[in-house]
């Protein structure tokens, strides 16, 4: 099946500091989405992004998925950023309807 | 709002006490979907519904059961919980393309512990 591989596993930034998260995928996809689980264990939608690029906010994304990765970009970050970033992609050629495949997420730390 | 709702949103129970746990929203779609997550596992698919009265298995069915006789909901049956049902329960919900499933939507999440 599709593996999906997030970069890095864990990141520390002081307040302001900007960032960049990777997602990098095996196979075509029809679908991609970011993700932020906050520390109460929700997941919050970012981005459907599964191909250009979006902004909202601080926040941006990039899909190229003719090379299979996306990035995710975090300018002049606060404390309430912290948290985990998933990216999830739905596989092109199958499996179950509509299976988001996780990657195993960037554990982000935002320190004031 | 437009929303996903799930109840309860934590649940201590016993092994072998039936529960269900419930999933509604209010977007009108017709794709709705349960995933746990686990350490070290990550979020995996247990089931999908592509439309009313109709369902189907995803990566770790067993031990679940789902019915979907209203657009809107969803729900989540464990007949006989044991403790490696332990987990956090999202439910999901989004429009469906016809074969492509758009922006999927999720709701606040279950905390179960099966004693």
């Amino acid at each position: 099946g599709i593996q999906v591989e997030q970069s890095p596993p864990d990141l520390i930034l002081q307040e302001g500091a900007n960032s960049t998260l990777r997602c990098n995928f095996s196979d075509s996809v029809n679908n991609l989405q970011w993700f932020h689980q906050n520390p109460w264990g929700q997941l919050i939608n970012l981005f459907y992004i599964p191909s250009g690029t979006k902004q909202n906010g601080r926040l941006s994304a990039t899909t190229v998925a003719t090379e299979r990765y996306s990035l995710l970009y975090i300018s002049s970050s606060q404390t309430t950023d912290s948290g985990v970033y998933f990216c999830a992609v739905v596989s092109y050629y199958g499996g179950s309807q509509g299976n988001l495949i996780f990657g195993k997420g960037t554990k982000l730390s935002v320190k004031p | 709002e437009a929303q996903v709702t799930q109840n309860p949103r934590y649940l201590i129970t016993v092994t072998g006490k039936k529960l269900t746990v419930t999933c509604s929203q209010n977007m009108n779609h017709e794709y709705m979907s349960w995933y746990r997550q686990d350490p070290g596992l990550g979020l995996r698919q247990i089931y999908y519904s592509m439309n009313v009265e109709v369902t189907d298995k995803g990566d770790v069915p067993e031990g679940y059961k789902v019915s979907r006789k209203e657009k809107r909901n969803f729900p989540l049956i464990l007949e006989s919980p044991s403790p490696n049902q332990t987990s956090l329960y999202f439910c999901a919900s989004s429009p469906n393309g016809g074969r492509a499933i758009h922006e999927q939507f999720f709701g606040p999440g279950t905390r179960l512990t099966v004693l």
